[in-house]
């Protein structure tokens, strides 16, 4: 089916390791995006990206790296995990007026 | 720059009562806005978008919302509550190209329905 995929769904890691989260769109659409999502803050974007190989950071980038070497894939690394970083992680594309959200990666780093 | 803000973090109302969600915004250039809600360990989910069209714009679920430039306001409303109603909603703005297409979010309101 059409649409964007989130990988893992759920995934514990340790402080200090380096984990990726995927994010795969099945359409061709330039924009992709990466939110986390914390309590009383609602979704905060870390990075976020115009089309392959142009990313740009967002509102809380510190901690993460991205790359966009394919227009369908935009994954987000957390280089040296910390306990701050456990949250909720939403990837998202964008087309003309709508915006389109994954299922979502719950992190917790242990 | 642009944000949002939503009044209460918490609304609770009656099965059957009015639904009223605040939102305002700042942003520097015509917004576009959303509503959008999330059930409990899902995604988000749009219920409505204004891009410039119709003030009054109408959405899933019987859900409405009036963009008001002069109170810079995009309140949700629902006439009649329903119980599958209880999430959190969440109110956006784009800026478009001036901001790189982002959405910014307001914090979201969970909205409780009591039967």
């Amino acid at each position: 089916d059409a649409g964007i995929t989130q990988s893992p769904r759920y995934k514990i890691t340790e402080t200090g390791r380096q984990v990726t989260l995927m994010c795969h769109q099945t359409w061709s659409h330039s924009y992709m995006f990466w939110y986390r999502q914390d309590l009383g803050h609602g979704l905060r974007l870390i990075y976020y990206s115009a089309a392959a190989d142009i990313t740009d950071k967002g509102e809380v980038p510190d901690g993460y790296v991205v790359s966009r070497s394919k227009t369908e894939n935009f994954p987000l690394t957390l280089e040296s995990a910390t306990r701050s970083q456990t949250s909720v992680y939403f990837c998202a594309t964008k087309r003309q007026h709508g915006y389109t959200f994954g299922s979502g990666t719950r992190l917790t780093v242990v | 720059a642009q944000s949002v803000t939503q009044l209460g973090s918490h609304v609770s109302v009656s099965e059957g009562a009015l639904v009223l969600l605040r939102c305002n915004y700042s942003s520097s250039v015509p917004p576009y806005l959303f509503w959008y809600v999330q059930y409990p360990n899902q995604g988000l989910q749009l219920l409505l978008k204004y891009t410039s069209a119709a003030t009054l714009v109408k959405g899933i679920n019987g859900f409405e919302a009036e963009f008001k430039k002069s109170e810079t306001s995009f309140h949700l409303t629902k006439p009649s509550a329903h119980m599958s109603d209880a999430a959190e909603y969440f109110c956006a703005v784009s800026g478009e190209e001036t901001s790189g297409s982002r959405l910014t979010f307001g914090e979201g309101t969970q909205l409780t329905v009591n039967p």
